[in-house]
């Protein structure tokens, strides 16, 4: 019963290191999206996958990339980490565009210093 | 320009009673989504309620319901008989179909804070 897992929970860089960020999903959904949640704006869409295979930009891509592994998998990889990433990241997935709505991950805590 | 836009930072509610968060949308896409979410103090996204932009009634999820007003572009969500366990953030989000694909906006979100 696990539904989207993200790894890890908690993260502390330095500026310039890099690390990727983990999402899998147990529930055979199509899409799946990475999003940021900074206090007072909401959640920004960072990076989505409508479907295995393919990627697509949302509102706040850059010094992010993505890789949709497979079905189940959407990681987020931070290049060179700057303070601005400091952030909580979501990851969420939906069976087609998310009409039935997301099912999120429990958020991924990276400070950058 | 802002799409979603959520006016109440904060909001207190008694017990028992029912509590409105009001939310308004901009888009020019005739098709679109809205959705509602909420966040506990424990972090995780939770979804409550869909309404499609073409849907006749008003969606209902229990004791939330989505009071969607087109003309005045707003979709207010109501949560009826407050809990202790009601209080958390809320978020009210879009998708424009035609136009975002499959982009998902959110608002700034609404805390509620429900009141013994």
């Amino acid at each position: 019963n696990a539904g989207v897992t993200q790894t890890p929970k908690f993260q502390v860089l330095k500026t310039g290191q890099s690390m990727t960020l983990q999402c899998a999903q147990d529930m055979n959904h199509n899409s799946m999206y990475w999003y940021r949640q900074d206090p007072g704006m909401g959640l920004r869409l960072i990076y989505y996958s409508a479907s295995e295979g393919t990627t697509d930009k949302g509102e706040v891509p850059n010094g992010y990339n993505v890789s949709r592994l497979n079905k189940r998998e959407f990681s987020l990889r931070l290049e060179s980490a700057a303070p601005s990433q400091t952030s909580v990241y979501f990851c969420a997935s939906s069976q087609g565009a998310g009409d039935y709505g997301y099912t999120f991950g429990s958020g991924t805590r990276l400070t950058v210093v | 320009a802002q799409k979603i836009t959520q006016t109440q930072p904060g909001m207190f509610v008694q017990e028992k009673e029912a509590v409105t968060l009001d939310c308004t949308y901009d888009t020019s896409d005739p098709s679109y989504g809205l959705f509602w979410y909420k966040q506990p103090s424990s972090g995780e996204m939770i979804f409550l309620i869909y309404q499609g932009s073409y849907d006749q009634q008003n969606a209902t999820e229990g004791r939330y319901s989505l009071n969607f007003q087109k003309a005045r572009k707003s979709a207010n969500l109501v949560i009826s008989a407050s809990q202790l366990g009601d209080s958390a953030m809320y978020f009210c989000a879009m998708r424009e179909v035609n136009t975002g694909g499959f982009k998902t906006i959110f608002g700034a979100g609404t805390r509620l804070f429900v009141k013994a």
